[in-house]
């Protein structure tokens, strides 16, 4: 059964620029979460997508969006990027996004410069 | 807002050593998850801990939860360098479903 699969694997943009980062869950996966974590800050939840609704949002500037379609792929965008959004984002699938094990992806490296 | 908190942050263990890792949290959960992220690599599940006195254990690592104390512990039992790790302990709910709110992570090294 392949994993969670994040494209692309690093990014380097300049501040100003937009980003998109994808993500394909498990198969059979319709709850797909997306993590941003730096050294400074952690790990931290950005949004939870299930069924191609957004369930709930962290504790992010609007410049972070993020949707899913039918097929449970999601995706998230930065818009206007910030030398703080440098960061690991991690993506990740579960059946129904509660009381179960998430299966992380192995990330998209974000550098703004 | 949850707050949960990991400590040790940084723990360096003999081999053959036992420790615990101990994870607080702020409201009230009774959902706990422990996860293992290796050095470049992404994370791991390891433990769902889903009620009150709920133990779980899987080869060396043993963790169990206690949601009146509010406390989960990662047990390491007669540690292997293999371990050597960061661990993270995150918490569904305090009001917020589908979203995991994690700990700093501890950093495990065991030497030989």
């Amino acid at each position: 059964k392949a994993g969670v699969t994040q494209t692309p694997r690093y990014l380097i943009k300049t501040r100003g620029q937009q980003v998109t980062l994808s993500c394909s869950p498990i198969s059979g996966h319709r709850s797909v979460s997306w993590y941003q974590q730096t050294p400074g800050q952690g790990l931290q939840f950005l949004f939870e997508y299930f069924s191609e609704t957004q369930r709930n949002k962290g504790n992010f500037p609007g410049r972070f969006s993020g949707r899913q379609f039918s097929n449970s792929r999601s995706e998230m965008n930065v818009s206007t990027l910030e030398l703080g959004d440098s960061a690991l984002y991690l993506c990740a699938s579960s059946v129904q996004g509660s009381g179960e094990k998430l299966f992380f992806g192995s990330g998209t490296q974000l550098s703004v410069l | 807002e949850l707050k949960v908190e990991q400590n040790p942050l940084f723990l360096s263990m003999q081999e053959g050593k036992n420790y615990t890792i101990y994870c607080n949290y702020s409201t009230t959960s009774d959902r706990l998850y422990w996860y293992r992220q290796d050095p470049g690599k992404s994370l791991e599940s390891l433990f769902v801990l889903l009620s009150n006195g709920a133990v779980k254990q899987e080869g060396r690592l043993m963790a169990s939860l206690d949601t009146k104390a509010r406390l989960s512990t990662l047990h390491i039992t007669a540690a292997v360098h293999d371990l050597s790790a960061t661990y993270f302990c995150a918490v569904e709910g305090g009001g917020s479903n589908y979203k995991l709110t994690f700990g700093k992570g501890t950093l495990l090294t065991v030497n030989p």
